[in-house]
């Protein structure tokens, strides 16, 4: 079955610095996305990308945040000035259509210290 | 916003039990899914659906979409079931999830 890779899949970075988390999507998919998962809680939905754009995004997803594909086949999360609360299990998925069924990478786990 | 409630939250069953997992949502939605998180933390894809019912293997997932309930069911359990499963709906582009059943099946 096609696979959604991430890198990398630990990330350790200081309070305030900036770091992009990167996914390859399955190469012919056109929706992409972002969720997290906190210690302990559910996943929550971040945003959603299509066509080069956000097409949805979450209260969660604030100008801390930004998605980009940068190269029509990577597809990356920034975070800017970390925070510890931002400590969590973050997924890239992919689909082939709106609401179709997503395909998950197997996350990059995130520790800001 | 869509609330999505899933029941029970816990569950542990006997190798070979038939299980149910149960999931409802408050508003309309485009989609349901069914996801498969393992102990490592990967998700897993089971389910997409948006009416009726789909199977694969020992794994059935329906839909109510009048009743906006949604149930997922395993025959005959095996402890490689063991994950927690999770039900989530999209609309559009946009996904609200379940808090998750954490299923354990002894041998």
């Amino acid at each position: 079955e096609p696979e959604v890779t991430q890198t990398p899949s630990h990330q350790v970075t200081q309070m305030g610095q900036e770091v992009i988390l990167r996914c390859v999507p399955i190469s012919n998919h056109l929706y992409f996305y972002w969720y997290r998962q906190i210690l302990g809680q559910k996943v929550e939905f971040l945003v959603s990308f299509y066509n080069n754009e956000i097409s949805e995004k979450s209260e969660i997803f604030d100008d801390q945040f930004s998605v980009e594909r940068p190269d029509g086949s990577n597809f990356t999360l920034k975070i800017r000035s970390t925070k510890l609360e931002d400590s969590a299990m973050y997924f890239c998925a992919s689909s082939g259509e709106t609401s179709g069924r997503a395909f998950f990478g197997q996350g990059t786990r995130l520790t800001v210290v | 916003k869509n609330e999505v409630e899933q029941s029970p939250q816990n569950l542990t069953a006997q190798e070979g039990e038939f299980i149910t997992i149960n999931c409802s949502y408050s508003v309309g939605i485009s989609a349901l899914h069914w996801l498969q998180q393992h102990p490592g933390g990967g998700i897993v894809s089971l389910f997409m659906l948006s009416s009726g019912k789909k199977k694969h293997g020992r794994l059935i997932a329906t839909i109510n979409i009048q009743e906006k309930h949604s149930s997922l069911h395993i025959t005959a359990s095996h402890p490689r079931d063991s994950a927690v499963y999770i039900c989530a709906v999209s609309l559009g582009n946009q996904f609200y999830f379940g808090t998750g059943t954490s299923l354990t099946v002894i041998p």
